[in-house]
Parts: structure tokens; sequence; C-alpha cells
């Protein structure tokens, strides 16, 4: 079984300042990665992904997680923010094993807060 | 990229009264579909899993009889909340994934209030 560690529930930052999103995960068998970005009273929107390959993914508007095997971990980050980043954001990981049947498991989110 | 449909985004019903929530695959054929339940200021807790034509696999605590899950096509999947009360009152998210695919997608969610 998977699980996922978000240890920080809320994170305040102000415009234009570096963040970083803590993931850490647990599992016995190889994972994929993700994070996903939810605004309120919104469904989820993908951010970005690991798979395979490099360790280091983007996505395009300027978030990057690296993949540390060793550490079990996947943080997110931003080198500057903008008001508009203000959301949840949530780490999950599924088992690679099964393509069409296996689930995501969520971490509890990081709520980002950017202030002006 | 691809695109899940939920429906309606907002529904209040009465006590009692059963609640049906559509979820479309739009332009993807979804052999696989997740229901997800959200509590205020909370992650996603998985529901069920359902692959089309088959019954759904719930998970652990989830009853069965009181969430009802159809995935009769592979383009749509209903969740129906029977006898509805309000503590069933939450955030209700679907998502889809077609074979072979690691990205699963998600609807923009319901909002289910029971007064």
């Amino acid at each position: 079984a998977q699980s996922v560690t978000q240890l920080d529930s809320q994170v305040p930052v102000f415009e234009e300042a570096p963040v970083e999103l803590r993931c850490n995960y647990s599992s016995s068998v190889s994972v994929y990665l993700f994070w996903y970005v939810q605004y309120p009273n919104q469904g989820l929107q993908l951010l970005l992904k690991y798979l395979s390959g490099s360790t280091l993914v983007e996505s395009i508007n300027g978030f990057e997680a690296e993949f540390n095997k060793s550490q079990t971990s996947f943080h997110l980050r931003k080198p500057s923010v903008h008001i508009s980043d203000t959301a949840e954001y949530f780490c999950a990981v599924s088992a690679s094993l099964s393509y069409n049947t296996d689930k995501l498991i969520f971490g509890t989110g990081t709520r980002l807060q950017v202030f002006p | 990229g691809a695109v899940v449909s939920q429906h309606p985004s907002r529904v209040i019903c009465k006590s009692g009264t059963s609640v049906k929530i559509e979820c479309r695959s739009l332009d993807f054929q979804a052999t696989t579909m997740f229901w997800y339940r959200q509590f205020p200021k909370q992650s996603l807790m998985l529901m069920a899993t359902s692959n089309e034509g088959s019954k759904a696999t719930y998970e652990q605590g989830v009853e069965k009889d009181k969430f009802l899950i159809n995935h009769a096509s592979l383009t749509l999947s209903t969740l129906t909340v029977t006898s509805a009360h309000p503590e069933d009152s939450s955030f209700y998210i679907c998502s889809a994934r077609d074979f072979g695919n690691t990205e699963a997608f998600f609807g923009q969610g319901t909002r289910l209030t029971v007064v």
C-alpha cells in the first residue's frame, strides 16, 4: 500500500518569494507521483507528474518538482510566486504496476497563501 | 488535455431524498472512473473505483447501498446518494482514466447540501 505525507497544512508567503511545498511518500513498489492544484469549489488540475526518466519535472507555469528516491520525496518548488498561485496543492501517488485500475492516494493538502 | 464533465455543480436536497451525480468523459473512453469525497479543508478520500461494465469496488467504510455507482458506458458514470442525510453533505469529485494512460482527469466537483 502507498501513503503520502504533506507536512505543511498551510504555507504563507509574500508575492515574488520562493516557495517549497513538501511531500513524502511511502511505498513498497515503484510509483508514479503527481502534484495537483485545486482552486476554491473546483476539481483538481494536474500540475506536474513523475513517471520515469528525469527526476526533475516542470510545469508550464513555473513550478517544478524533483523525485528523490532515497529520501522518498517529491517536493514542489517555485522560485517566484504570484498572487494567482494561491490555492490548495495536493501531492498524490499511485503504484506503477497497473495502469487501468490503480488508484491515486492523496496527501492531506497544503494551502498556499500568497500575500501582496 | 482530456475533459471530464461533472453535473450538477451544486445541488441542495431535502433529507431522505436521493441525488444523482453524473460524470462524463467528453473526448476519451474512460475504462476506469473514481469517485472521491472531500470534506472542508481536507484531502480527497476515495470512495470507490469502477470499471466499465462491472461492479464498483468500494473502499472500506463506504456503504455501497447508500452510494450507488453505475458505470454502464465508457463515457458515463453516475453516483447516486440514496436517502441523503445532512452528514452526506460534502464535495464529491469524480475522475476518469482510459486504459494505458497514467493520468486521471478530474471533474469540476459537485457540492451537495442536504437540508
